[in-house]
């Protein structure tokens, strides 16, 4: 079966560093999220991604935040400036299409740790 | 907030019996999805139900939705130690795509 694959499953970073996580959705969808996950909270919308624009994005997703799908099949998460607060578990996920019925496919995530 | 809080928030059973978790929510819904976690796993898509549905079968799954009062369930039937793992329900807007989490039923399955 399809699955969006995530990488790296674990990345440790310093403090103000650059980070870029990656995705590949499964292929033929057309809508891509990434969620956050801070241990012991709730899973949180970060972006969503159609049509090769943002189509909404939460207040979490700021200046620093930034998404992109350069080759087609890849769609990236890059955080500029890394801060403490940014530890947590990146999740992205593919919708097929626009229909009521479909559900979003989550990856494994990527453990993103900032010391 | 459209969010979906579940409860219980920890749900300790014997293999072989039900679990049993709900989910309620604020706003109008396109569907309610529910997820089951793996310790520091990914989020697995278990089932969907749209807006117009009020109860879903999947194996030994089994979710209803009342859109009158906002609320939804999950059953697990004939429980087994493999269902230990936390179980989201997810809500999608009547505007947007965006999924609106829960915090999430901790589910463990003694043997």
């Amino acid at each position: 079966e399809p699955e969006v694959t995530q990488t790296p499953s674990h990345q440790v970073t310093q403090m103000g560093q650059e980070v870029i996580l990656r995705c590949v959705p499964i292929s033929n969808h057309l809508y891509f999220y990434w969620y956050r996950q801070i241990l012991g909270q709730k899973v949180e919308f970060l972006v969503s991604f159609y049509n090769n624009e943002i189509s909404e994005k939460s207040e979490i997703f700021d200046d620093q935040f930034s998404v992109e799908r350069p080759d087609g099949s890849n769609f990236t998460l890059k955080i500029r400036s890394t801060k403490l607060e940014d530890s947590a578990m990146y999740f992205c996920a593919s919708r097929a299409d626009a229909g009521t019925s479909q559900p979003q496919h989550f990856g494994d995530g990527t453990r993103l740790s900032i010391l | 907030s459209q969010q979906g809080e579940e409860d219980p928030q920890a749900l300790s059973i014997q293999e072989g019996e039900n679990a049993t978790m709900n989910c309620s929510y604020k706003t109008s819904i396109n569907n309610l999805q529910w997820y089951r976690q793996n310790s520091g796993r990914g989020l697995v898509h278990l089932i969907l139900i749209r807006s117009n549905e009020r109860e879903k079968h999947s194996g030994r799954l089994r979710v209803t939705l009342d859109t009158s009062k906002k609320s939804s369930s999950l059953l697990i039937t004939a429980s087994r130690a493999a269902d230990t793992a936390s179980y989201f329900c997810a809500t999608e807007g009547t505007n947007d795509y965006k999924l609106s989490f829960g915090a999430g039923t901790t589910v463990t399955v003694r043997a």
